[in-house]
């Protein structure tokens, strides 16, 4: 089991906002980074260090943080936004970086 | 312009050793604070990380993995190698390097993605 915690299926209609949650005792002391992977691809990088948004990522992305929950929110879902989301974040002993179990998206 | 990739073999056997090397370009493993990292995905699975190794050769691995993993670098030659002994059917996997950006970032990052190197052992 991952160190990071994340539920496996998220749903949202179309133009709606959506939150993906990563829960785990590190998040009390470390934040998250987010990744988008969509099948056949390299996952990207879309929320660094808690809310920092690469080049060419839409600001429709953000990311928030409190206690021992990381958070992804997408508003105004697309249809491209269909895609499976992981964090990534240090372990406690900040040596390590485990990766949660993903978020498969779907937008309906 | 950032790019990694991966090379290797696509097959291996059981209890074989796997060799693979990052190979990379648009920044350099002499500068600090950057690191290159590898991931793994098994089938339909989540991603995994395994190892990292930084400018000034410190190293980290997955505590699970550690005991089979090494990584090493070729600093002049932009490249970064792994190695994972006695390879099992379950470490069949699409295998990534990634350039961690910085050490001292408090999430651990990985900004540039290779497209993966998809093993299979068999």
């Amino acid at each position: 089991s991952s160190e990071l915690s994340q539920d496996p299926d998220v749903s949202v209609a179309l133009g709606q906002t959506v939150r993906i949650t990563c829960q785990g005792d590190s998040l009390r002391s470390y934040y998250a980074s987010w990744y988008q992977q969509k099948p056949g691809q390299a996952p990207v990088l879309v929320i660094s260090d808690k809310n920092n948004r690469p080049s060419g990522i839409s600001d429709r992305f953000s990311g928030s943080s409190s206690g021992n929950t990381a958070s992804l929110t997408i508003t105004g879902a697309q249809a491209d936004d269909e895609a499976d989301y992981y964090c990534i974040s240090r372990d406690s002993s900040g040596n390590n970086s485990p990766f949660g179990g993903g978020t498969k998206l779907t937008v309906l | 312009q950032i790019t990694l990739r991966e090379s290797g073999p696509t097959l291996v056997k059981p209890t074989q050793t796997l060799t693979l090397t990052c190979t990379f370009s648009g920044f350099s493993l002499y500068s600090s604070p950057v690191g290159v990292g590898w991931i793994r995905q098994p089938p339909g699975k989540a991603l995994e990380w395994l190892a990292v190794i930084y400018w000034d050769d410190d190293k980290r691995y997955s505590p699970s993995l550690r005991s089979r993993l090494t990584i090493t670098k070729d600093t002049s030659r932009n490249q970064v190698v792994l190695t994972v002994t006695n390879m099992d059917p379950v470490d069949t996997a699409t295998y990534y390097c990634a350039r961690r950006p910085n050490y001292y970032d408090t999430s651990g990052t990985f900004d540039y993605w290779g497209q993966g190197a998809r093993v299979t052992v068999s």
